[in-house]
Parts: structure tokens; sequence; C-alpha cells
């Protein structure tokens, strides 16, 4: 079955230090792997995404990511957090469905950031 | 432009009223996308257009009612909600064919209150 994995539902880091979030997949073919975040109340935005080559991806606000197919993992990293960064992350992937497509979300992973 | 645009963003309604959620894109996607999103879960999908056509529902109750009238504008009609269907609505697009079909772009959401 398809499905994403995100083992931590909470993190706290300080601000300034490294950050790395989790995300596993189970997927049958080429997974087409996506992170997003949330501010409270607000859409998701897009911070990266991975299709196919380069399996490190460079992302907006600092953030990369690596693909590991070995792995099924597609963790998310930043080397210096800041206090803005503090919010809920969901790690995705993309499936064929219908004769169009969707979205296979993990559960999430709340950022704590410390001042 | 690169926006998903979403109103009202907040909507307050009793369970016998009758109100419509709205949802626009200017982008040329021809997939748009309602999720519903409860407090720290991940976004549940709803329904998916493809090419104005209805693809899939995910066995929503028949109190919410996807509209699309043409391939930029997407509504959700409600009627007789109950209040555990009070969350954060979210619409989406994507561009609905090849590999860029994947990548969705999300609106700011309704923030829905049953009364």
């Amino acid at each position: 079955a398809q499905s994403v994995t995100q083992p931590d539902i909470h993190i706290t880091v300080s601000e300034g230090a490294s950050l790395e979030l989790r995300c596993n997949y189970s997927y049958g073919a080429t997974p087409y792997l996506f992170w997003y975040v949330q501010s409270p109340g607000q859409g998701l935005q897009l911070l990266l995404k991975y299709f196919s080559g380069d399996t490190l991806v460079q992302g907006i606000k600092g953030f990369e990511a690596e693909f590991k197919r070995s792995q099924s993992s597609f963790n998310l990293r930043k080397p210096s957090v800041h206090w803005s960064d503090a919010a809920e992350y969901f790690c995705a992937v993309g499936a064929p469905a219908s004769g169009t497509y969707k979205y296979i979300f993990g559960t999430g992973t709340r950022l704590k950031v410390l001042a | 432009d690169t926006e998903v645009t979403q109103t009202p963003k907040h909507l307050v309604m009793g369970m016998t009223n009758k109100k419509s959620l709205k949802c626009e894109q200017h982008m040329g996607h021809r997939a748009m996308y309602w999720y519903k999103q409860k407090a720290k879960k991940p976004p549940e999908l709803m329904f998916v257009y493809s090419y104005e056509k209805l693809s899939i529902n995910e066995s929503v109750p028949s109190r919410f009612s996807p509209e699309c009238p043409n391939s930029s504008l997407l509504n959700l009609h409600l009627h007789a909600l109950q209040p555990e269907d009070s969350a954060l609505y979210l619409c989406a697009s994507s561009q609905g064919t090849g590999q860029q079909g994947y990548e969705q772009f999300f609106g700011p959401g309704t923030r829905l209150t049953v009364l």
C-alpha cells in the first residue's frame, strides 16, 4: 500500500541549530516527492520537490532535501533554523489516480524553535 | 499569476444554512482540488476536478456539493452541515498533465465554523 510516514510528531530546536525532519515513503513506482510548510491557519507552501535527477534538492528559505531510494526516505534539512521556521511540515508523495493525480500526505511534524 | 485565491477567508454558518466557498486560479491549470483539514492533521482530499469533470469523490457526504463552472473556478456548496464539519477548507490546483501535473498549488483556505 502507498503511504508516507513522518516519525516525529513534534521537534524542538534552538534558533541557529541545524534541523532534520524525517520522511519515509512506501510507493511501488518512482516517487514524486514534495515538502510543504504550513503556518497556523494558512495554506500550504511548497518548500521543494523531487521528480528525478540530482538526489539533493534545494528549496526555498534555505531548505534542502535528499532522496535516498535505498532507504525510501526524503529527509528535509536546514543548517541554521530561524524563529520564523516554526510551523507544521508535511511530506507528500504524488500518485496517479482516476486519470489525474493526488497526494498521499504524511501526518506532519510540528516544529518549535526556541529563542 | 501563481496564486490560488479563496473566498471568504472566514465563514460562520448555522446547521440549516446554505453557503458556498469559492476558489479561483489563473495559472491555466486543468486540475482543481478541495481538501478538508482539521487542527493538527494533514489535509484530507475531498474532490478532484480534471478538465472540469469530477474525477475523484472521496466518499464525501452529499451535504458537500462541488461545482466547476469553468477551468479557473471551483465552488463548494454547503448545506445542512454538522458542527464536526468545522475545519479549514483548502483549495489547490495543478497543471493536470505530465510530470508537472503532480505539483499542487494551495490557496490560503477558508476557516469554516458550523454552529
